[in-house]
């Protein structure tokens, strides 16, 4: 089992639609969670960090986090062609000086 | 001000030379990293250091070798290249460790080409 999945896509959404991305891990402990996005030939950047369960939202983002069920999500609400990359979801496991990344959702927001 | 940043961005070079790729942060984190990311996209650690100290090697080939003169740089020097090293290294820093470790942040990203 892989320590954190992701379906690879490519997801694609219609311009202002809500595009839902998925991410589960496989450590039970860990407690810090990350999505970042990354276009293509440019570095990866934060969008949003989740430490508790529950919701956490910023302007169009939400992330969402289920701990019992390992799980966390990203909402993009009104997504917008500028949100068309790949998203990467990134998990610290307990005590550990590594974050480990999923493979990747690519997301196309069609116009 | 940028705040991690490698060079060089582009690095084309023979196999079996030797080359070398710099990293400096200025956030004043204790944890920096190197990741490389293949032509499938996927972001697989190497190395991670705590406050110069080697903490993660995730059986890199010893071609690979970090080195941490502080805390602010982490260097990746590559002996004996090989065509499969091509790839883009990715030097990032984050700050705190194990359960509540803040975000990393990542610099730019250096293409290596082995030709």
């Amino acid at each position: 089992q892989k320590e954190v999945e992701q379906n690879s896509g490519p997801l694609s959404v219609p311009e202002g639609a809500i595009a839902s991305l998925n991410c589960t891990y496989s450590d039970r402990g860990s407690q810090s969670f990350f999505w970042y996005r990354q276009y293509s030939g440019k570095s990866p950047e934060l969008i949003m960090f989740i430490y508790s369960n529950g919701d956490k939202e910023d302007g169009r983002f939400t992330a969402q986090l289920n701990k019992a069920s390992q799980y966390v999500s990203l909402l993009i609400r009104d997504s917008q062609p500028s949100d068309s990359a790949t998203y990467l979801c990134a998990v610290f496991p307990p005590s550990s000086y590594k974050l480990i990344f999923g493979s990747g959702t690519r997301l196309l927001v069609r116009p | 001000d940028t705040a991690v940043s490698q060079t060089p961005k582009y690095l084309v070079t023979q196999m079996g030379n030797d080359k070398s790729i710099k990293c400096e942060q200025n956030l004043g984190h204790d944890t920096m990293y190197w990741y490389k990311q293949d032509s499938k996209k996927f972001l697989k650690i190497m190395f991670s250091y705590n406050n110069k100290e080697l903490i993660i090697n995730e059986t890199v080939p010893n071609r690979f070798s970090p080195k941490s003169p502080d805390k602010a740089h982490l260097n990746l020097h590559i002996n004996s290249l090989e065509l499969g090293d091509s790839a883009v290294y990715f030097c990032a820093s984050s700050q705190g460790q194990g359960n509540m470790n803040t975000e990393a942040f990542f610099g730019q990203g250096t293409r290596l080409t082995v030709v």
